[in-house]
């Protein structure tokens, strides 16, 4: 079992949707969970960082943690063509510990 | 602010050679620089972690002598391919983890797509 799964897609939504990302994991000591979008042929950028449970929003992006199901979301609101790329989640113990990524999940958003 | 830069951006070699691929920071210091690969529809797979004066930690299965890691000034750390083969063709990405900043907050360069014939 992967330490983290995510579903690779691809997810087609079209313009003005709610998008719904997810993760699961299996190592309950994760506390950070960070989310990254990455461009085809670039390199992450990251969207969302939170630390522990609970909800943080910025935008029209909100990022959710629950550590009791060991689950991850991200939600974009009202979705543009733009949003159209990879969507990583990654997250690890802390401090400087090694993070751990998923595989991603690709979006794209039809106008 | 947190800009990493890489060069190149794309190296086509010959299988043997070796290649070398720079990651900067250009605006903040970072103690700690991280290196990955990402082959097609797969996850950023960590290789080793580069720290500033000493020398780079390896990820189990990734070796050492093929993969030079140098870290020599706080802005700066390099990745040697050495005698590189065709299944080393990947997209190698670095990370940088600001001194100053959020311990586990680490910024990406725009990576180094690296071809093998």
């Amino acid at each position: 079992q992967k330490e983290v799964e995510q579903d690779p897609g691809p997810l087609s939504v079209p313009e003005g949707a709610i998008v719904s990302l997810n993760c699961t994991y299996s190592n309950s000591a994760f506390q950070y969970f960070m989310w990254y979008r990455q461009y085809s042929r670039k390199g992450p950028e990251l969207l969302m960082y939170t630390y522990s449970s609970g909800n943080k929003e910025d935008g029209r992006f909100t990022a959710q943690v629950d550590k009791s199901s060991k689950y991850i979301s991200l939600f974009i609101r009202d979705s543009q063509p733009s949003d159209s790329a990879t969507y990583l989640c990654a997250m690890n113990s802390g401090g400087y510990q090694k993070v751990t990524f998923g595989i991603g999940t690709k979006l794209q958003v039809i106008p | 602010g947190a800009v990493v830069s890489q060069h190149p951006s794309r190296v086509i070699c010959k299988s043997g050679t070796s290649v070398k691929i720079e990651c900067r920071s250009l605006d903040f210091q970072a103690t700690t620089m991280f290196w990955y690969r990402q082959f097609p529809k797969q996850s950023l797979m960590l290789m080793a972690t580069s720290n500033e004066g000493s020398k780079a930690t390896y990820e189990q299965g990734v070796e050492k002598d093929k993969f030079l890691i140098n870290h020599a000034s706080l802005t700066l750390s390099t990745l040697t391919v050495t005698s590189a083969h065709p299944e080393d063709s990947s997209f190698y990405i670095c990370s940088a983890r600001n001194a100053r900043g959020d311990n586990n907050e680490q910024f990406f360069g725009p990576g180094t797509r690296l071809t093998v014939l």
